[in-house]
């Protein structure tokens, strides 16, 4: 199984600042994901991020407010753009193993960011 | 539309069953399930695919009503380490690696 690793762990941000949030997984895959949950709740799709071409945004979800890179097949940059409180939230980034085809997906243990 | 699901939170006393069940208003290709403890990430349970079979894993089953767009996840004679919050995730074309998490069910399991 895929094991993911996520920087930082935690976080805390003044209004209006930036963070950038690394994800780097032990092995190739095809299909990285980046989720936020906010507190108590859900999981959201923020955008899934794509090898050698842009970052492929859910409704609600824009690239000037939470760009994207993925460099390679092991590795994915989120960052969260002119924090405000809001954005407070755990981010998780999730993948897909390549040639697994059982629909599970690996998740890293999150950012958690606060926003003051 | 997020896919709703109930209950929103239960308790149980080891050794009890639990239904959770998961609805969606469109209709699905698959619907996968995860269990999140508290501080961790979401780890993979089951899926389920259109016209396939339930599926089982140790005590924790689940079905599929294609035709209701909706799923249950059993979990028979609970154990302490099924605490935890459960999402049902649901896909809607073959391929479509993207899930809509339901609203989730918080699950306690009390001595």
């Amino acid at each position: 199984s895929a094991v993911i690793s996520q920087k930082p762990s935690r976080d805390i941000c003044q209004r209006g600042t930036s963070l950038t949030i690394q994800c780097q997984v032990d092995s190739q895959v095809t299909m990285m994901f980046w989720y936020r949950q906010q507190p108590g709740q859900s999981l959201t799709l923020i955008a899934t991020a794509n090898q050698g071409s842009e970052a492929t945004y859910e409704s609600g979800f824009v690239i000037d407010k939470f760009p994207i890179s993925r460099p390679n097949l092991t590795f994915s940059t989120l960052t969260v753009s002119n924090m405000s409180p809001e954005d407070s939230s755990i981010y998780l980034c999730s993948v897909e193993e390549a040639g697994r085809n059982t629909g599970e997906l690996f998740f890293g243990e999150g950012s958690r960011l606060t926003v003051l | 539309q997020q896919p709703v699901q109930s209950p929103q939170a239960v308790i149980l006393r080891e050794g009890e069953d639990a239904v959770i069940n998961c609805s969606s208003s469109k209709a699905l290709y698959s619907v996968h399930w995860y269990r999140q403890k508290h501080g961790e990430a979401p780890v993979f349970l089951m899926i389920l695919l259109k016209g396939g079979e339930q599926k089982g894993h140790e005590k924790i089953s689940a079905s599929f009503n294609e035709k209701k767009q909706q799923s249950s996840l059993y979990l028979t004679a609970s154990q302490l380490s099924y605490s935890g919050t459960y999402f049902c995730g649901t896909a809607i074309n073959f391929g479509n690696e993207k899930l809509t998490f339901g609203t989730g069910t918080r699950l306690t399991i009390i001595p």
